[in-house]
């Protein structure tokens, strides 16, 4: 298994529908982020899961909404998406230390390209 | 949020030839990392610099970062094809695990 896994790679759904995307890292880590990337722009993030317990919601709107039911599985559900949220969504993993509070080298999934219609 | 400006936006080189890409901000960071992102994948890890003035070296490419921990560049020496693909930099605030990306600089390399 590759250390993070994504599904779907590509996702087409109207603005009406419900949706998820999933992740899942084999590498033991304790901290589990979505990010979205558009193109010519940062890297957004968008919600951070550390030891399970959301710490990080960066002014997401409420048609995206996390779960994360352990530390080894992250999901983002999407309902009532505008064509502005098409974009690739990148799930990483990484190892907090709770000396340093640093993030360290964050691990990504290969990303699940969403287009909204 | 620490914006991170990235430059040049593109840059396209043919085979052999040297290229910088530089990561600029207002801000100071505890540390910064430079990602390498190909067509249809995530970004993968290159280097971490944690240090004001530190040079590392990984094969072809020497990054450094700037005495005052605001700025970083990345230089390819010799270009290579498979160099290509987007260059992002990202930067950590002190006690801060929130990594602030830049918009990245999409390099191709031409046989």
């Amino acid at each position: 298994e590759t250390g993070v896994t994504q599904t779907p790679r590509h996702l087409v759904m109207g603005m009406t529908n419900k949706k998820s995307l999933k992740c899942e890292q084999h590498l033991g880590h304790n901290a589990m982020y979505w990010y979205k990337q558009s193109a010519k722009k940062p890297l957004e993030l968008m919600f951070v899961y550390n030891f399970k317990e959301q710490t990080e919601n960066n002014s997401v709107p409420s048609r995206f909404s996390p779960e994360c039911p352990n530390s080894s599985h992250l999901f983002l559900h999407l309902h009532t998406l505008q064509p502005e949220d098409s974009a690739l969504y990148l799930c990483a993993s990484s190892q907090l230390s709770v000396a340093s509070a640093n993030t360290g080298e964050l691990f990504f999934g290969e990303g699940s390209r969403l287009t909204v219609l | 949020t620490q914006l991170l400006e990235q430059s040049p936006q593109f840059l396209s080189i043919q085979e052999g030839e040297n290229l910088t890409v530089y990561c600029n901000s207002s801000s100071v960071f505890s540390s910064l990392q430079w990602y390498r992102q190909e067509p249809g994948e995530g970004p993968v890890l290159l280097v971490t610099v944690v240090t004001g003035g530190e040079v590392k070296k990984l094969k072809r490419l020497t990054f450094q970062f700037g005495d005052a921990r605001k700025d970083s560049s990345l230089h390819i020496t010799a270009a290579q094809p498979g160099d290509t693909g987007l260059y992002l930099c990202a930067g950590a605030g002190s006690n801060d695990y929130k990594l602030s990306f830049g918009a990245g600089t999409t390099v191709t390399v031409r046989a």
